[in-house]
C-alpha cells in the first residue's frame, strides 16, 4: 500500500513566522501535490511537482513556496504566515505512468495561525 | 480550467438506505476520481473512473464522459459511510485535479 505521511497533524504558529510542512511518500511516485482545504471551498491546489527540483503553480500559489530536493519528499513553505493561511493542508502523491492515475493522500496538517 | 460541481451538498440517510451522488464537469476529462474523506480528515480514493462503470462492494460509480457527469452509488448505507465525498476531474494536464465542493453524507443508525 502507498503510504503518504505528513510531519504534523496539528500545528499552531504566530503571524509572521516561517512555517515548513513536510510530506514524505514511500512508493517512488514522481508526482507530488499540496492542497489546502477550507469549508465550502473543497480542495484547492497550491503547487505540484513532477520531478526532483521541478515545480508548477496550482490555483492558489500566492504566499507559498515549495521544495523538492529528494523524490520522496515535498515541502510546503509559508515564508511569513498570515491568519488567512489557517487551513487544513493535504499532501498527495501519484505515479507517472503515461496516463493519469490515482492520487494518494496523507492524513493532513491542520494549521492555525494566530 | 475545468469546473466541477457536486450535488447534493448535504445528505442525511437512515442506515440501510441507498443514495446517488452526482458530479458534473465542464470539459472533457482524462481523469475522474471519487474520494471519501472520513471524519478524521483522511481522504481515501474510491474509484478512478474517467469513463465506464466500476463496482467495489456496496459502492459503484458510472461516468458518462460524453455527457460530462459521473454518479456514485451507495447501497445499503452504513454509519461508517458518513463523511464527505469528493469528485475530482483532470483534463489535458492529467496530473492536476480540480475538486468539486463535496457532498457531506450523514448516515444515522
Amino acid at each position: 500500500d502507498v503510504k503518504v505521511t505528513q510531519s504534523s497533524r496539528y500545528l499552531v504558529k504566530r503571524t509572521g513566522e516561517k512555517v515548513f510542512l513536510e510530506c514524505v511518500q514511500d512508493m517512488d511516485h514522481e508526482n507530488m501535490f499540496w492542497y489546502r482545504q477550507d469549508p465550502g471551498l473543497g480542495l484547492r491546489l497550491i503547487y505540484f511537482s513532477y520531478d526532483v527540483k521541478m515545480k508548477e503553480k496550482g490555483d492558489i500559489p500566492e504566499g507559498y513556496s515549495v521544495s523538492r530536493e529528494k523524490k520522496e519528499r515535498f515541502s510546503l513553505i509559508l515564508e511569513s504566515a498570515s491568519t488567512n493561511q489557517t487551513s487544513m493542508y493535504l499532501c498527495a502523491s501519484m505515479r507517472l505512468s503515461g496516463r493519469a492515475d490515482t492520487q494518494y493522500f496523507g492524513p493532513g496538517t491542520r494549521l492555525t495561525v494566530l | 480550467g475545468i469546473q466541477v460541481e457536486q450535488s447534493p451538498p448535504d445528505l442525511i440517510l437512515q442506515e440501510g438506505a441507498n443514495s446517488t451522488l452526482r458530479c458534473n464537469f465542464s470539459d472533457s476529462v482524462n481523469n475522474l476520481q471519487w474520494f471519501h474523506q472520513n471524519p478524521w480528515g483522511q481522504l481515501i480514493n474510491l474509484f478512478y473512473i474517467p469513463s465506464g462503470t466500476k463496482q467495489n462492494g456496496r459502492l459503484s460509480a458510472t461516468t458518462v464522459a460524453t455527457e460530462r457527469y459521473s454518479l456514485l452509488y451507495i447501497s445499503s448505507s452504513q454509519t461508517t459511510d458518513s463523511g464527505v465525498y469528493f469528485c475530482a476531474a483532470g483534463g489535458n494536464a492529467g496530473n492536476m485535479l480540480t475538486f468539486g465542493g463535496g457532498t457531506r453524507l450523514m448516515v444515522k443508525p
